[in-house]
């Protein structure tokens, strides 16, 4: 079965600095793809950035990278310049072809939440 | 905005009643997921719709869950006899599932269920 682990439950950062977060996930599929979703308070879920696994380059999305080491099976999120609207539950997320199953299926992490301050 | 709507945004109901929830996807989007995220966790997949046909349930949709896309558009999700650890949001997405998985899920808004 395919995993994703996030280990900080909570991180915060001041506003216009930049925060990193961590993910870590397994498969034993060799295509499938990473995503990071974004939840703020009471709203709903958003596309923050993904990655291909067969891309070797970094995936950017102005101010929102990511680090793709696919060897360590580790998928971190760099925000920089962070706002005040960044504040949300951020999510990891593993889109790949799961054993005994039909189709693609995301699987999630349990969340880092994230809070900036001003 | 033709993003994926869901209705009702909250619910709250007894146990043992029974509740339907609705999802409309994006149009033309022809893949439609149901997911359950309790609080502190992230969403857990449940079951997927490619057009009408529903292809797959997680171990996770007990018997007293079904879901239906009758048309191959809207989807609902009912629980029967409904119980407290039923209690999360329900969160609905869907795909173009034109390119194979290669696209991104889009989410709704989802339905927050409370049982007393």
């Amino acid at each position: 079965a395919q995993t994703v682990t996030q280990s900080q439950p909570e991180m915060s950062v001041q506003e216009a600095e930049t925060v990193t977060l961590s993910c870590t996930y397994d498969t034993s599929e060799n295509n499938y793809y990473l995503f990071w979703y974004k939840q703020p308070p009471s709203r709903q879920m958003i596309l923050v950035i993904r990655q291909e696994a067969y891309k070797q380059q970094n995936a950017t999305e102005n101010r929102f990278s990511v680090n793709f080491q696919k060897a360590a099976k580790s998928f971190s999120l760099k925000i920089s310049d962070s706002q005040l609207g960044d504040t949300a539950m951020y999510f990891c997320a593993l889109d790949g072809f799961e054993g005994g199953g039909s189709n693609y299926k995301l699987t999630f992490g349990k969340g880092t939440l994230l809070t900036v301050n001003p | 905005d033709t993003g994926v709507s869901q209705d009702p945004r909250h619910k709250i109901t007894k146990r043992g009643q029974n509740v339907t929830f609705r999802c409309d996807p994006i149009s033309e989007h022809n893949r439609l997921y149901w997911y359950r995220q309790t609080l502190g966790q992230g969403p857990e997949f449940l079951t997927y719709f490619q057009n009408e046909a529903q292809l797959e349930k997680s171990r996770l949709l007990s018997d007293r869950f079904s879901a239906e896309r009758p048309k191959g558009s809207f989807s609902t999700l009912e629980i029967q006899r409904t119980e407290q650890g039923d209690s999360a949001m329900y969160l609905c997405a869907s795909r173009p599932g034109l390119a194979g998985h290669t696209d991104t899920q889009y989410f709704g808004p989802g339905t927050r269920l409370t049982v007393l």
